[in-house]
């Protein structure tokens, strides 16, 4: 069955950086256009950043773009995210999600991301 | 950005009653090649999002058929004919028309 592990959440300081994986199984990792969706604590969702199956096409959030990239390795069926300059505001869960040509149909369970002092 | 409003955005319910969402975009949802991406999601407590419908009304495989999804253009709607005990959660609606994609604020959904 399709299967999306999130994993490198932590907690960070203003201005610093991490790194997001996310381990796909299941399926044809390579067909699938892939997506980063954030959901602050309590709040609701915001998508971050989406990619075509072969990483050529890239989009992102205004709130995210300059200070994160995503990528992908079709060869480790893995998704990355690469966060710089970190702010408060970006504390949040980080959901990996696959789509399905519709939308997003299955998501991973998540990794936390908290951004303090 | 298209915004996604959600009325009511809390729904008490009582068991074995029906239930319903309201979901709308500030502009069209319909996408050039003709599809409408107005999608539907259930988020249970401590639980990731769950698709329950796609593209305004095909119900996921496993998602019971008490849920319906209808609507066009801007304006959609999503149906519990008899709500049970696992359908309390959030649920959001999401435009996939438009870059960003955006979703609604949420509707909580809680017994009375």
């Amino acid at each position: 069955q399709v299967q999306l592990v999130e994993s490198g959440g932590g907690l960070v300081k203003p201005g610093g950086s991490l790194r997001l994986s996310c381990a796909a199984s299941g399926f044809t990792f390579s067909d699938r256009f892939m997506s980063w969706i954030r959901q602050a604590p309590g709040k609701g969702l915001e998508w971050v950043a989406y990619t075509s199956d072969s990483g050529s096409m890239i989009k992102y959030a205004d709130s995210v773009r300059g200070r994160f990239t995503m990528s992908r390795d079709n060869a480790k069926n893995s998704l990355y995210l690469q966060m710089n300059s970190l702010r408060n505001e970006d504390t949040a869960i980080y959901y990996c999600a696959r789509d399905d040509g519709s939308t997003v149909d299955h998501w991973g369970q998540g990794t936390l991301v908290t951004v303090s002092s | 950005d298209v915004v996604m409003t959600q009325s009511p955005l809390s729904l008490p319910v009582t068991l074995g009653q029906p239930a319903s969402i309201s979901c709308r975009s500030s502009q069209s949802l319909v996408h050039s090649d003709g599809n409408t991406y107005l999608n539907w999601f259930q988020q249970r407590p401590g639980q990731s999002p769950r698709r329950l419908i796609y593209r305004v009304s095909n119900r996921d495989a496993g998602v019971p058929d008490r849920f319906s999804g209808s609507g066009s253009g801007t304006d959609f709607t999503l149906e519990i004919s008899r709500v049970e005990a696992e359908d309390i959660g959030v649920y959001y609606c999401l435009q996939g028309t438009h870059w960003p994609f955006t979703f609604g604020p949420g509707t909580k959904v809680d017994f009375k």
